[in-house]
């Protein structure tokens, strides 16, 4: 069967530090990858997408940025953190194709301090 | 513009009474999966049911059924016999067939169940 891990859990970050979080996908090859954000009380926006290896999709120009540097492994990173990143992130997977179910991690709380 | 609108931001609904969540958007294109995800407070989001867009037939899942109006964009939740364990936030939610399983989310609606 197919999980989806997320780390951390919770992380709370001053202004101008960096931010990495990580998200992997095991029992599956070559998944479609997301990363959502969440503002309180909310729904989701999707931040980035990857269909591929190295293929980033942005859909909205922010302080933050994306990387798949492995076929089942997805990171969010920022060089400098603002107040205004706080939110909750969560990564997704589905299968390529006409496959439709999304499966979401945990979630990240990141609060900038 | 695609979008998707939730109009009841906080709902409540006795034990194991009938509650309707709707939802409606806005897509141009003709191919496309409907989705109602459940996200309770420890915030992970499951999956509560799926519709394809080109069956007329509404889809259901338990107690879970949806009211699908392809023509009105409209697609409403009924959650029959209500449990506690489904308080929760709702979310609708829509992805564009071939362009890449974006979702496109609603602003939820919050559903308590009291018992």
């Amino acid at each position: 069967s197919q999980t989806i891990h997320q780390w951390p859990a919770t992380l709370v970050q001053p202004v101008g530090s960096p931010l990495s979080l990580e998200c992997t996908v095991e029992g599956t090859s070559n998944p479609n990858l997301y990363w959502y954000r969440q503002a309180a009380g909310r729904g989701l926006q999707l931040l980035f997408y990857s269909v591929g290896i190295g293929q980033i999709s942005s859909e909205v120009p922010q302080n933050l940025s994306a990387s798949r540097p492995q076929d089942r492994q997805f990171i969010l990173s920022s060089k400098k953190l603002l107040l205004s990143d706080s939110g909750f992130y969560l990564c997704a997977w589905k299968r390529g194709g006409a496959v439709a179910e999304a499966f979401f991690g945990q979630g990240t709380r990141l609060t900038v301090v | 513009a695609q979008t998707v609108t939730q109009s009841q931001p906080e709902m409540s609904v006795q034990e194991a009474e009938t509650v309707t969540l709707s939802c409606t958007y806005d897509t141009s294109e003709n191919n496309y999966y409907l989705f109602w995800y459940k996200q309770p407070p420890s915030r992970q989001m499951i999956l509560v049911i799926r519709q394809e867009a080109y069956k007329q037939q509404n889809a259901t899942e338990n107690r879970f059924s949806v009211n699908f109006q392809k023509a009105a964009k409209s697609f409403s939740l009924k959650i029959s016999d209500s449990q506690l364990g489904d308080t929760a936030m709702y979310f609708c939610a829509f992805m564009i067939y071939n362009q890449g399983g974006k979702l496109i989310f609603g602003q939820g609606t919050e559903l308590s169940v009291k018992p």
